[in-house]
């Protein structure tokens, strides 16, 4: 029951900024949006999360809508280490210690 | 500051053995998660863990599956009687609090022969 979609692959070009887009229409006030990448046959690696400020760290930054239906992780200058599945995962503040992960965004960074 | 350490790395069983799937949080953790990836499927959650205790196991098996995270030492996934089906990456995660995020160990490929 998946609570966001997001595009099933796209390409980026190395160096340039990735922009991998996620829409969570229904999502509830009490949720966070929270990003996490697989690179391949690895543990999934936590990136980033937000409830609705924009947040940036070493790794992303993560845009929110101001309605908070959808959002926009961006990668600013992307190496082909960033080759990987990125999902965008929605949690409420009462099911801490659940992440339900959907089929993700499959970003292949390219020479 | 060693990550979340998992072990074995990978895993062989014949049908019907038991399998032990051992989960070493980050220094500090008490949380502990673990979830399963099936070939060519996504991440599935099964059971999360507070020392000595198990907060949310809906995401387990009804049978053969059980998991335990005791006051000293690792976290254990124990798979009783394997099947084929069972074969999979089992993932572990760690966090410093119920409102921290996850951080993942590098998982143990299970094959069941």
């Amino acid at each position: 029951d998946a609570k966001t979609t997001q595009p099933p692959s796209m390409d980026c070009a190395e160096g340039r900024a990735a922009n991998l887009p996620c829409n969570h229409s229904t999502i509830s006030g009490n949720e966070y949006v929270y990003w996490y990448r697989q690179i391949h046959s690895q543990g999934p690696q936590y990136i980033i999360h937000g409830l609705k400020n924009n947040e940036t760290n070493e790794m992303a930054s993560l845009i929110i809508t101001e309605d908070r239906k959808s959002s926009t992780l961006i990668l600013p200058h992307a190496t082909l280490r960033d080759t990987a599945v990125y999902y965008c995962i929605v949690r409420a503040t009462d099911s801490w210690g659940k992440l339900q992960f959907g089929a993700g965004t499959q970003v292949v960074v390219t020479p | 500051n060693a990550g979340v350490m998992q072990n074995p790395r990978h895993l062989v069983r014949r049908r019907g053995q038991e399998a032990r799937l051992r989960c070493s949080p980050m220094k500090g953790h008490s949380h502990v998660y673990w979830y399963r990836q099936l070939p060519e499927e996504g991440l599935k959650f099964m059971v999360y863990l507070q020392k000595e205790n198990i907060i949310d196991e809906s995401g387990m098996p009804k049978e053969r599956f059980s998991a335990e995270f005791p006051k000293e030492g690792p976290s254990i996934l124990r798979i009783q009687q394997v099947v084929r089906g069972d074969s999979a990456a089992y993932f572990c995660a760690s966090s410093l609090s119920a409102e921290g995020y996850e951080v993942f160990g590098p998982g143990t490929r299970l094959t069941v022969l």
